[in-house]
């Protein structure tokens, strides 16, 4: 399975768009991009997912370079609520497959 | 109810006893997955069922046992356990196995004394 990279932990401001980058050097063409976030204390949950173009709903957008080897989520304006940990995590969805989670981004948010 | 629901939410359990983690899914499912999740680490696939059958079992010790009586029901059956078992038991479902997203519940935050 291709991997990703992300940094261990970003910090954001209130009412602030957060970027949250993901590099995957290695991505195949039957790659989709997912992302899920982990609140405190919680499962983790669906965020959105995508495979080249960039992609938006009620929660963030998705956006995803030309050549693949990177995308990153957008939080358009984050809530203390959004703090948790974000999870990029790629899986060949024409065939299915495991999510393989990685250590993911802590995102804290400030007031 | 709603999605995915697990009980009990925290359990203490002694080396010595025997205990049983069960999950509950409301969205009409047909897979069902156990995960791992020790302090620090990222989350470990432990079991996969698909319409009540085991697809999956990943080199997880034997004193794990799950069992899927129905496609809404999954159980992780514990006995004989060791102090690095604890962790953050978490279950999911998806629509079909390996397609599709999955739906977690809260965990069960184990502590093996």
């Amino acid at each position: 399975d291709a991997k990703t990279t992300q940094p261990n932990s970003m910090e954001s401001n209130e009412e602030e768009p957060v970027h949250l980058p993901c590099n995957h050097s290695t991505i195949s063409g039957t790659d989709y991009i997912h992302w899920y976030r982990q609140l405190p204390s919680q499962g983790p949950e669906y965020v959105i997912h995508g495979l080249t173009s960039n992609v938006n709903n009620r929660m963030a957008s998705l956006a995803i370079a030309e050549d693949r080897k990177s995308s990153t989520l957008i939080l358009h304006r984050a809530t203390l609520r959004d703090a948790a940990v974000y999870y990029c995590i790629l899986r060949d969805d024409n065939q299915g497959g495991k999510l393989i989670f990685g250590q993911g981004t802590e995102l804290s948010v400030k007031p | 109810e709603t999605g995915v629901t697990q009980t009990p939410r925290h359990l203490v359990m002694g080396m010595t006893n025997k205990k049983s983690l069960k999950c509950e899914q409301h969205l009409g499912h047909n897979a069902m997955y156990w995960y791992k999740q020790s302090a620090k680490k990222p989350l470990e696939l432990m079991f996969v069922y698909s319409l009540e059958e085991r697809v999956e079992n990943n080199s997880v010790p034997s004193r794990f046992s799950p069992e899927c009586p129905n496609s809404s029901h999954l159980f992780l059956h514990l006995h004989t356990l060791q102090p690095e078992d604890s962790a953050l038991y978490l279950c999911a479902s998806s629509q079909t196995v390996f397609w599709g997203e999955q739906y977690f519940g809260p965990g069960t935050r184990l502590t093996v004394t």
